[in-house]
């Protein structure tokens, strides 16, 4: 089974950090997204990749960056975390067609103080 | 842009009950494929069923089930024989290259 790891379940990080998120996958998929996830407003697309070393802005990037220099590997930044970041954060891989659905990590919940 | 509405935001049905999630999308697209997802309560979101748009027949999984009507725009999702661990946020969502989502269905299977 395809796997996505993020590294962290549970995140609590101070106003003004600088916050990583990681994710990996296992199975070299060419496509991985960050969605942010929040009560009554659904997922929301915040970076995607759809190759190493590319990165595309969703509908919500601001006070976010992203890195991927692995294929395996896509990391979410937040420059200076501020409480209104406080939020769940779903990380997700697919194959390059369309045709295929998402596999999402297990979500990283960051709460920021 | 697309945008998918899923209009129930809350949903609860009986075990071993059928029930009905809705889904409506807009596009322009003409090649796209559309995604059930579930996800139980803190747990991992995974998907339950697929539907590609050039094909007319309904797509199946066991007790999963959906009516698509592509010039409706209209992607629902029936659950026959309702089950305890059916319970969970469904979303609807719509990809042509990366995937837009809807808001969620929350479903409660009551014992």
């Amino acid at each position: 089974d395809v796997k996505v790891t993020q590294s962290s379940r549970y995140l609590v990080k101070r106003t003004g950090e600088k916050v990583f998120l990681e994710c990996v996958q296992d199975m070299d998929h060419e496509n991985m997204f960050w969605y942010r996830q929040d009560p009554g407003l659904g997922l929301r697309l915040i970076y995607f990749s759809y190759d190493v070393k590319m990165k595309e802005k969703g509908d919500i990037p601001e006070g976010y960056s992203v890195s991927r220099e692995k294929k395996e590997r896509f990391s979410l930044i937040l420059e200076s975390a501020s409480t209104n970041q406080t939020s769940m954060y779903l990380c997700a891989s697919t194959p390059g067609h369309r045709t295929y659905g998402y596999t999402f990590g297990s979500g990283t919940r960051l709460t920021v103080v | 842009a697309q945008t998918v509405t899923q209009s129930q935001p809350e949903m609860s049905v009986q075990e071993a009950e059928t029930v009905t999630l809705s889904c409506t999308y807009d596009t322009s697209e003409n090649n796209y494929y559309l995604f059930w997802y579930k996800q139980p309560p803190s747990r991992q979101m995974i998907l339950v069923i697929r539907q590609e748009a050039y094909k007319q027949q309904n797509a199946t999984e066991n007790r999963f089930s959906v009516n698509f009507q592509k010039a409706a725009k209209s992607f629902s999702l029936k659950i026959s024989d309702s089950q305890l661990g059916d319970t969970a946020m469904y979303f609807c969502a719509f990809r042509a290259g990366k995937s837009t989502f809807g808001d969620g269905t929350t479903l409660t299977v009551k014992p």
